[in-house]
């Protein structure tokens, strides 16, 4: 089974900017890196997803190194709002659905 | 905007009763998901749909079954429902510019007493 792993919980304050590392070690080739964004009592966001380097949206940015074991969600000034569970997925697709793995996310608590 | 829609926010139930669980999504995606979210145990697959007719079992399909008769409606169905039945119920459908992005629904709160 594809396994990420990400920290259980942060804490920041508002308009600090907020790095949430996933790693996954077992990546494959094809495998695509997406990340999720959920508020207590609704389903899970799509965020941002990315292959390689470096991409940007206007709620987020996806760091991943050249070896792609890792990646790296970066909020900039976050704000009481993105108090929430992120959840980062690699490869998830209907042909791999062993990787359709959730998980327990990285709950982010953010402090005024 | 993709939208998904489950039948009930909330949802109280008898053991043994029959529950049926609705999801519409209006993307016209072919790929259709349940879910259920449990503390300290995040997401977890039940059943999934690639097409109508169509159904695989997921991680944890005991106690479960799904229907998918039409395109853009995928049922769950608790046939007995069990108090360790309680749990929020997440519908998704997958699609999007990469094509597996996952769409959720709002979910549904179940509660079997």
């Amino acid at each position: 089974l594809a396994k990420t792993t990400q920290p259980i919980s942060m804490d920041s304050y508002e308009g600090q900017e907020v790095n949430i590392t996933c790693s996954h070690n077992n990546i494959a080739t094809n495998d695509y890196i997406t990340w999720y964004q959920q508020f207590p009592s609704q389903g899970p966001r799509f965020i941002i997803q990315g292959y390689k380097t470096k991409v940007t949206n206007e709620v987020a940015s996806l760091f991943i190194p050249a070896d792609r074991k890792s990646s790296t969600l970066s909020l900039p000034r976050v704000s009481l709002s993105d108090t929430a569970v992120y959840y980062c997925l690699v490869g998830a697709s209907l042909y791999n659905t062993d990787k359709l793995i959730f998980g327990t996310g990285t709950r982010l608590q953010v402090f005024p | 905007d993709v939208k998904v829609t489950q039948s009930s926010r909330y949802l109280v139930k008898r053991t043994g009763e029959k529950v049926f669980l609705e999801c519409v999504q209006d993307m016209d995606h072919e790929n259709m998901f349940w879910y259920r979210q449990d503390p300290g145990l995040g997401l977890r697959l039940i059943y999934f749909s690639y097409d109508v007719k169509m159904k695989e079992k997921g991680d944890i399909p005991e106690g479960y079954s799904v229907s998918r008769e039409k395109k853009e409606r995928f049922s769950l169905i608790l046939e007995s429902a069990s108090t360790n039945q309680t749990s929020m119920y997440l519908c998704a459908s997958m699609g999007g510019r990469a094509g597996n992005e996952q769409f959720f629904g709002p979910g549904t709160r179940l509660t079997v007493l």
